[in-house]
């Protein structure tokens, strides 16, 4: 049980056009899912909460302009990285809770790179 | 705000020998504590959580970590590594009851296990 599952695993894309990645609660209904951004050999950092039906929060730094967070249904919270730049190449990894736990699950991550 | 202070960046252990990585973390009130795990190429796995109750907690594969208030500290320990053990190992901090809170992350330690 608890598995989030992301869509796609890893991107190319060229500088100045926008990704969305996908993530998903297969086996339980999330209240919340929680986007980091992850760059190499560094720890997680949280980006932004969001719960469904409800305007994401964002961490001090993340542009929600340029992060655009949609949590559309409690099983399905999406991230696109409008007009993307070199800069914003990285790793994102999104995690759900759900069912009054605080235990957060997390996907297997996307990686992005922006040509 | 809360920080995780992980001791060790690096960690390179034989075959049987035992473990344990520190985990530090600033904030005055009550937290929730996490450890979690990520083996190559794979996602982040919870390895053991502590919310209340008895400080030494129990995980997965041999894993436990002991709370303790007055240091601040969640270490984790294993009396016997194996090689399968390789990985980037997180502790991570929530503020308890803050189920809509996301994880602040420490920056993690790469545990390496000698044949």
């Amino acid at each position: 049980g608890a598995v989030v599952s992301q869509h796609p695993s890893w991107v190319i894309c060229k500088s100045g056009t926008s990704v969305k990645i996908e993530c998903r609660s297969l086996d339980f209904q999330a209240t919340t899912m929680f986007w980091y951004r992850q760059f190499p050999k560094q720890s997680l950092m949280l980006m932004a909460t969001s719960n469904e039906g409800s305007k994401a929060t964002y961490e001090q730094g993340v542009e929600k302009d340029k992060f655009l967070i949609n949590h559309a249904s409690l099983t399905l919270s999406t991230l696109t990285v409008t007009s993307a730049h070199p800069e914003d190449s990285s790793f994102y990894i999104c995690s759900a809770n759900g069912g009054g736990s605080e235990t957060q699950y997390f996907g297997p991550g996307t990686r992005l790179l922006v040509l | 705000a809360q920080s995780v202070s992980q001791h060790n960046h690096h960690v390179i252990l034989s075959e049987a020998a035992s473990l344990e990585l520190g985990c530090n973390y600033s904030y005055g009130g009550t937290v929730n504590l996490f450890w979690y795990v990520q083996y190559p190429g794979q996602h982040l796995q919870l390895l053991l959580k502590y919310f209340s109750g008895d400080p030494l907690v129990k995980g997965i594969k041999g894993f436990e970590a002991e709370f303790i208030k007055s240091k601040f500290s969640f270490n984790l320990r294993k009396p016997s590594v194996q090689w399968s053990d390789t990985a980037e190992y997180f502790c991570a901090v929530m503020i308890s009851g803050g189920g809509a809170d996301g994880l602040t992350f420490g920056k993690g330690t790469h545990l390496i296990i000698q044949p």
